[in-house]
């Protein structure tokens, strides 16, 4: 079965500093691997998206990822973390039931002045 | 501006009382779904719709009832609700078809049964 695993809960950055938020996945086949960001009293937004192809992906707001076969992985990451990226982060992984999204329990990332 | 909306953002009910929390969706997609949130388990999917009149279960459908009678709306039926139903739902819809399309989310129905 499919699964996805965000082995931080909690991540505190002060401002200005580079972020990277881990994410593995469990699949038997490559997935389509997605990262969404949740803010406070808000639904989901995606941050960006890997189908095929470059293994570096860009998405919004200067969030980038890497998808790494060799390690099952998908980290999300910045360079510099803004006090408005405090939010909670989900990495999903897409079953090819387009129906579907396996998510990660989600890293919860505070933002320090 | 394309959105999926969610009916109420918030509701507390008492054990038993038949609720359903709205969805709807203006993006003429056909693939709906009802996700759950809950602490340290990530949303988890509880039904889904592939088109109007096709419905199938997610992995935790018990306690939960959904139609599909139009392809915008997809409500979500909790016929006797019990406080582990306490939890934040979502309601997403999908573009396209085939995999790999994103999930358009709404923002999220915060339920409290008490």
């Amino acid at each position: 079965a499919q699964s996805v695993t965000q082995p931080d809960i909690h991540i505190t950055v002060s401002e200005g500093a580079s972020l990277e938020l881990r994410c593995n996945y469990s699949y038997g086949a490559t997935p389509y691997l997605f990262w969404y960001v949740q803010s406070p009293g808000q639904g989901l937004q995606l941050l960006l998206k890997y189908f095929s192809g470059d293994t570096l992906v860009q998405g919004i707001k200067g969030f980038e990822a890497e998808f790494k076969r060799s390690q099952s992985s998908f980290n999300l990451r910045k360079p510099s973390v803004h006090w408005s990226d405090a939010a909670e982060y989900f990495c999903a992984v897409d079953s090819y039931n387009f129906n579907k999204f396996y998510f990660g329990s989600g890293t919860k990332l505070n933002v320090k002045p | 501006e394309a959105q999926v909306t969610q009916n109420p953002r918030y509701l507390i009910t008492v054990t038993g009382k038949k609720l359903t929390v709205t969805c709807s969706q203006n993006m003429n997609h056909e693939y709906m779904s009802w996700y759950r949130q809950d602490p340290g388990l990530g949303l988890r999917q509880i039904y889904y719709s592939m088109n109007v009149e096709v419905t199938d279960k997610g992995d935790v459908p018990e306690g939960y009832k959904v139609s599909r009678k139009e392809k915008r709306n997809f409500p979500l039926i909790l016929e006797s609700p019990s406080p582990n139903q306490t939890s934040l739902y979502f309601c997403a819809s999908n573009k396209g078809q085939g995999a790999g399309t994103e999930a358009f989310f709404g923002q999220g129905t915060r339920l409290t049964v008490v």
